[in-house]
């Protein structure tokens, strides 16, 4: 069964430190894995697509690694700020539909 | 702007009463989705079409229903079938056949039942 899951489920860190959200896949077959932010009551905001024969993509203060061989993605934010405060979601690409992780919970503290 | 609109924002159902949720894009996508999602948990499939009038049941599709009539629209009707609907539901769509697109979503409608 292909599944996804995300560590950790929540994280409170101070405003201005550098954090990593883990994502790791089951099945390694893989399109694409692509990072969502999803604010509080609102839909799914894109922010990083990695296609499956890239290593890493880069945004701002975001960058997104793949790793196919060991089922696992990170996303590193830069210089956290209150208004990274939020639900980050990874997503894998199977070819039919994307298989979502739970998601971790951001709260940026100023 | 291209993008995709899903109303009502906030809808309420009764016991035994079928409800719809609509979803409507303008980026000419082929395939379009249609996702719950309950706290805690991740999104769960419960139908997507990649081509008009033609639909594909996901992973919790029982006491949905769906049509694709049009490619812009993807309706969603939550039948008096299923048994727990208060939920957010987020529909979603991508192109058919590109590796590096990913998909868009709209920004939600939440269904409580009353």
């Amino acid at each position: 069964k292909q599944e996804v899951t995300q560590i950790p489920a929540a994280l409170s860190v101070p405003e201005g430190e550098n954090l990593v959200l883990n994502c790791s896949f089951t099945d390694s077959a893989i399109y694409n894995l692509q990072w969502f932010r999803q604010d509080p009551g609102k839909g799914l905001t894109s922010l990083l697509l990695i296609q499956s024969s890239q290593r890493e993509q880069t945004s701002g203060r975001l960058n997104a690694s793949l790793d196919k061989s060991s089922g696992r993605s990170t996303l590193y934010i830069a210089a956290s700020q209150p208004g990274d405060s939020a639900t980050y979601l990874c997503a894998v690409d199977y070819g039919q539909n994307f298989v979502f992780g739970p998601g971790t919970r951001l709260s940026v503290l100023p | 702007d291209g993008g995709i609109t899903q109303s009502p924002k906030y809808l309420f159902r009764k016991e035994g009463q079928n409800v719809t949720l609509s979803c409507e894009q303008n980026l000419n996508h082929d395939a379009m989705y249609w996702y719950r999602q309950d706290p805690g948990q991740g999104l769960r499939l419960i139908y997507y079409s990649q081509i008009v009038n033609d639909f594909q049941k996901g992973d919790i599709a029982e006491g949905y229903s769906v049509s694709r009539e049009k490619k812009e629209s993807f309706p969603l009707t939550v039948t008096s079938a299923q048994k727990n609907p208060t939920a957010f539901y987020l529909c979603a769509s991508s192109i058919v056949g590109v590796t590096n697109y990913g998909y868009t979503f709209g920004s939600g409608t939440r269904l409580t039942v009353v």
